[in-house]
């Protein structure tokens, strides 16, 4: 079955650290990816999505993500992590029903 | 745009009663999902619209719930009768078009935190 997996269900960082979320996904073609952020009692909020061409994408507040098909991952990263990053990270897929899978989200806190 | 609009924020009922729970999409989007999120479950798609229409409702979990889309500016999940069971947050999201056809990015409300007693 079509599936995202994010293996960290917490991540602890410094202030002023870099970060790496991980995501994996299953499926044959290029999918679809995305990374939302989920704030304490908010929605989700897109932070970057990958369709097709250049393999790294910018997002919104300083994120980015790498697209690698031979490790079937999606991982996204920040250099220099700030204590309001702190929050629920979700990736996310479109499968071929075209609807959007969630892995089951990785929550990051900060160290300040 | 105020964004996707959803009520109420919070919801508490006694098991048995029925609940509703509403939704505003961003104008303009043609695409309307409802989610369910869980500490053991996670974010669930329960059912989404296109055009009003629903799509694929096969992550309703019973018949205990439904949903309807009268017009393009306006969703209702109804869960009735509700079970303790149901105590999640509930998410309305939207879609619209893109350049080239269809946009896949969603937009989502701030959710309903529904508890079940």
């Amino acid at each position: 079955a079509q599936s995202v997996t994010q293996p960290d269900i917490h991540i602890t960082v410094s202030e002023g650290a870099s970060l790496e979320l991980r995501c994996n996904y299953s499926y044959g073609a290029t999918p679809y990816l995305f990374w939302y952020v989920q704030s304490p009692g908010q929605g989700l909020q897109l932070l970057l999505k990958y369709f097709s061409g250049d393999t790294l994408v910018q997002g919104i507040k300083g994120f980015e993500a790498e697209f690698k098909r031979s490790q079937s991952s999606f991982n996204l990263r920040k250099p220099s992590v700030h204590w309001s990053d702190a929050a629920e990270y979700f990736c996310a897929a479109l499968n071929r029903d075209d609807k959007i899978i969630f892995g089951k989200g990785t929550r990051l806190h900060i160290l300040p | 745009d105020a964004g996707v609009i959803q009520s109420p924020r919070h919801e508490v009922t006694e098991m048995g009663q029925e609940v509703t729970l509403r939704c505003k999409p961003i104008s303009g989007h043609d695409y309307l999902f409802w989610y369910r999120q869980t500490m053991m479950r996670g974010l669930e798609l329960l059912i989404y619209f296109n055009n009003n229409v629903p799509i694929d409702d096969s992550g309703m979990p019973e018949d205990r719930f439904s949903a309807k889309m009268p017009n393009a500016s306006f969703s209702t999940l109804k869960i009735q009768p509700s079970e303790p069971r149901d105590s999640a947050v509930y998410f309305c999201a939207s879609s619209g078009r893109g350049r080239i056809g269809r946009s896949y990015e969603q937009y989502f409300g701030p959710g309903t935190r529904l508890t079940v007693t």
